[in-house]
C-alpha cells in the first residue's frame, strides 16, 4: 500500500537554528499537507500546497515556515528559526483529487 | 467554517466491553468528508474510515462500526469487544471543499481510549 514517507523520525535542535522537515508523499497524489500537533493537544493544520504554490495556510504558518517541493517527489518543511513553543509533532499528508488523505508517520522536533 | 466536538475526554473500559466514540460536527458545506483517525502511543496517525456527506450507511469493518446520522449531524465510533491494543487516542475530522480546492481536514479534540485487560 502505497505511504507518505517522513524523516527524520525525530529531530532535536537547538533554539534559534533551521530545520528542514522531509516528506515524500504518495507518487500520483496533487495535494500536500502539513499539520502539526503540540503534546497531549489537538492536530493543527499548517499549510495545503497544490500546483507548485501555497493553496491554504492558517495562522499559524507565519514569516518563520516555508514549504517547498524541491523536485518531483520531496516535499519539505522549513522552520527558520525556531522557538521552544515549536516543539511538536509534525504531519505531512498527500491526497488525490477527490481522495481521502494519507498521513505520514510525523517527525517529532524537540526544540531546546 | 468547520467544527468537530469530541465531547468525550478520555474513556476508560475493561476488556472486551464494547465502546461508543461520539462526534458532532458542523459544517456549511453541503459536500464534505468524515474521518476517523487512531494515533497509538507511538504517535503515528493511523487512517480508519472516510465518509462522504452523500453516503450516510453505516459502516462495518471487523469489531469496528461507524454510524453516520446526518440529522444529527454525528458520525460516532464503536467498538466492539474492545482489546488493550485498542488503547489510543482517536480523532474524529471533518473536511469541506475551500476556495482553494483541496479538503482540508479540521480534527477534533481526541479522545483518549484505554482498555484494560
Amino acid at each position: 500500500e502505497p505511504e507518505v514517507t517522513q524523516t527524520p523520525s525525530h529531530q532535536v535542535t537547538q533554539m534559534g537554528q533551521e530545520v528542514i522537515l522531509r516528506c515524500v508523499p504518495i507518487s500520483n497524489h496533487l495535494y500536500f499537507y502539513w499539520y502539526r500537533q503540540i503534546l497531549g493537544q489537538k492536530v493543527e493544520f499548517l499549510v495545503s500546497f497544490y500546483n507548485n504554490e501555497i493553496s491554504e495556510k492558517s495562522e499559524i504558518f507565519d514569516d518563520q515556515f516555508s514549504v517547498e517541493r524541491p523536485d518531483g517527489s520531496n516535499f519539505t518543511l522549513k522552520i527558520r528559526s525556531t522557538k521552544l513553543e515549536d516543539s511538536a509533532m509534525y504531519f505531512c499528508a498527500s491526497s488525490g483529487q477527490g481522495d481521502g488523505y494519507t498521513f505520514g508517520s510525523g517527525t517529532r522536533l524537540t526544540v531546546v | 467554517a468547520q467544527k468537530v466536538t469530541q465531547a468525550q475526554t478520555e474513556i476508560s473500559v475493561v476488556e472486551k466491553e464494547d465502546v461508543t466514540l461520539d462526534c458532532v460536527y458542523e459544517t456549511r458545506d453541503t459536500t464534505y468528508y468524515l474521518f476517523w483517525y487512531k494515533q497509538p502511543p507511538s504517535g503515528e496517525l493511523v487512517f480508519l474510515i472516510r465518509r462522504n456527506s452523500f453516503d450516510e450507511q453505516n459502516e462495518i469493518s471487523g469489531r469496528y462500526s461507524w454510524n453516520f446520522q446526518k440529522s444529527t449531524s454525528s458520525f460516532n465510533f464503536t467498538i466492539t469487544a474492545s482489546q488493550v491494543v485498542d488503547s489510543a487516542v482517536y480523532f474524529c475530522a471533518l473536511s469541506g471543499a475551500t476556495s482553494g480546492g483541496s479538503y482540508i481536514p479540521t480534527f477534533g479534540r481526541g479522545t483518549s481510549l484505554i482498555v484494560h485487560p
